[in-house]
């Protein structure tokens, strides 16, 4: 069965303070995994797009990995504006989401 | 282009009531995805359709219907609602492929009482 699982659930990071969020699956023949960004109230938007083992993604202080088994989405030297919920979501015809990781920048 | 559009915004409906959630885009994608997110959870897909008359379950597709009769829109309809789906509805399409992204409506706001 198709699996998404996101670690930590929530995290508190000091502004500067530099972390990583965890998007582990077990899916038979992943064509892609993403990371997308939801603020309170809104839809998710969308940050990466990962198809490969070993492939690597920047967007400004964000920075994806991906490896045969979990993704990675490091955060360097936060800011406040960070804070929001990150969900990893993987793909063949479905999209399945895993519950996210509600981030906390405090100043 | 407006993207994916999602109407009502909110509502509150009455146990037993019924409704159709809305949902148009206009990048003519064909995969379409319903998702309910409830509180402090993630998303939990509810029907998916990969073209125009083709539509299938998702991981929670009970107490809801869906149908495809064209591209562009893919209505959500919820029969003899419970308060069980008390939830936020989000509605997303994407291009054919593997490995494409998602465009997500703002979401319906439900609350049945």
């Amino acid at each position: 069965e198709d699996q998404v699982t996101q670690s930590p659930e929530a995290l508190r990071l000091q502004e500067g303070e530099s972390s990583s969020l965890n998007c582990s699956y077990t899916v038979s023949g992943l064509r892609g995994l993403f990371w997308y960004r939801q603020d309170p109230g809104k839809g998710p938007e969308f940050l990466f797009t990962l198809y490969s083992a070993g492939e690597e993604k920047e967007k400004e202080r964000l920075k994806a990995t991906l490896t045969k088994k979990e993704s990675f989405l490091h955060i360097t030297a936060p800011k406040p504006e960070d804070s929001a919920t990150y969900l990893c979501a993987v793909t063949g015809n479905q999209f399945y989401f895993g519950t996210g990781t509600s981030l906390t920048v405090i100043p | 282009n407006a993207g994916v559009t999602q109407t009502p915004k909110f509502r509150i409906l009455k146990i037993g009531q019924s409704m159709t959630l809305q949902c148009t885009q206009d990048m003519n994608h064909n995969y379409m995805y319903w998702y309910r997110q409830d509180p402090g959870m993630g998303l939990k897909l509810i029907y998916y359709s990969v073209g125009a008359g083709i539509t299938d379950k998702g991981e929670v597709p009970n107490g809801y219907n869906v149908s495809r009769s064209t591209t562009e829109d893919f209505p959500l309809r919820l029969e003899l609602a419970a308060p069980s789906q008390t939830s936020v509805y989000f509605c997303a399409s994407r291009d054919r492929g593997g490995n494409t992204e998602a465009f997500f409506g703002q979401g319906t706001r439900l609350t049945v009482v």
